[in-house]
């Protein structure tokens, strides 16, 4: 079947690390993506992973991918209350007529406190 | 600068009006979508078209229709035939052969 799960709400202390998890179920994936929402915005690419790769890191954020569990992860190190958003993971699967298609997680709402 | 932009932000109709939304991309991307959003159940795709004159159904199309006469351009109508069609609408548009979507902000719309 195709699900991405994720768990809806994070909270952390500013500075801090977050860590938010997803896991997604079929194993046809390319490509896995996470992307960022701020109230009442549109989402905004922060980055993704291709399925042959384990660790991705950009900056404050480090992606970490388990494609034996179907486990993603987005660490964000030194957390600041900017980041307080939510947080899309999606992965791109086969779809009908050789084009692919985006199954997205509920989001997971970050809350950072001061 | 390049982009993707839906408008209005905010829109009001009374129940029963058909309502189009606007999205223009300067991207030259190929591919555009259209997401609704609701509290608490993420992202669910309406329509997509992957070419100019060309679009298909996504999950949740019933009520709704589009158009794609230019590259640039997929708008949205919200059709009396949309039972709920209070929501947040997202439009989104990703280069050839990519998944790689860019979103503008969105549209919100209530109806009354």
């Amino acid at each position: 079947g195709e699900d991405v799960e994720q768990s809806l709400f994070l909270s952390v202390r500013e500075g801090d690390s977050s860590v938010i998890n997803c896991t997604y179920t079929d194993s046809s994936s390319t490509y896995l993506y996470w992307y960022k929402q701020e109230p009442g915005a549109g989402l905004q690419l922060l980055t993704y992973i291709f399925s042959n790769m384990d660790m991705k890191q950009d900056q404050r954020l480090t992606v970490l991918l388990n494609k034996k569990d179907k486990h993603l992860s987005l660490r964000i190190a030194d957390t600041q209350t900017g980041d307080s958003a939510i947080y899309f993971c999606a992965e791109s699967l086969p779809n009908a007529g050789n084009n692919r298609k985006l199954i997205w997680g509920l989001g997971t709402s970050l809350a950072v406190n001061p | 600068d390049g982009g993707i932009t839906q408008s209005p932000k905010y829109l009001f109709r009374k129940e029963g009006q058909n309502v189009t939304l606007s999205c223009e991309q300067n991207l030259n991307h190929d591919a555009m979508y259209w997401y609704r959003q609701d509290p608490g159940q993420g992202l669910r795709l309406i329509y997509y078209s992957q070419i100019v004159n060309d679009f298909q159904k996504g999950d949740i199309a019933e009520g709704y229709s589009v158009s794609r006469e230019k590259k640039e351009s997929f708008p949205l109508t919200v059709t009396s035939a949309q039972k709920n069609p209070t929501a947040f609408y997202l439009c989104a548009s990703s280069p050839q052969g990519t998944q790689l979507a860019f979103f503008g902000q969105g549209t919100r719309l209530t109806v009354v």
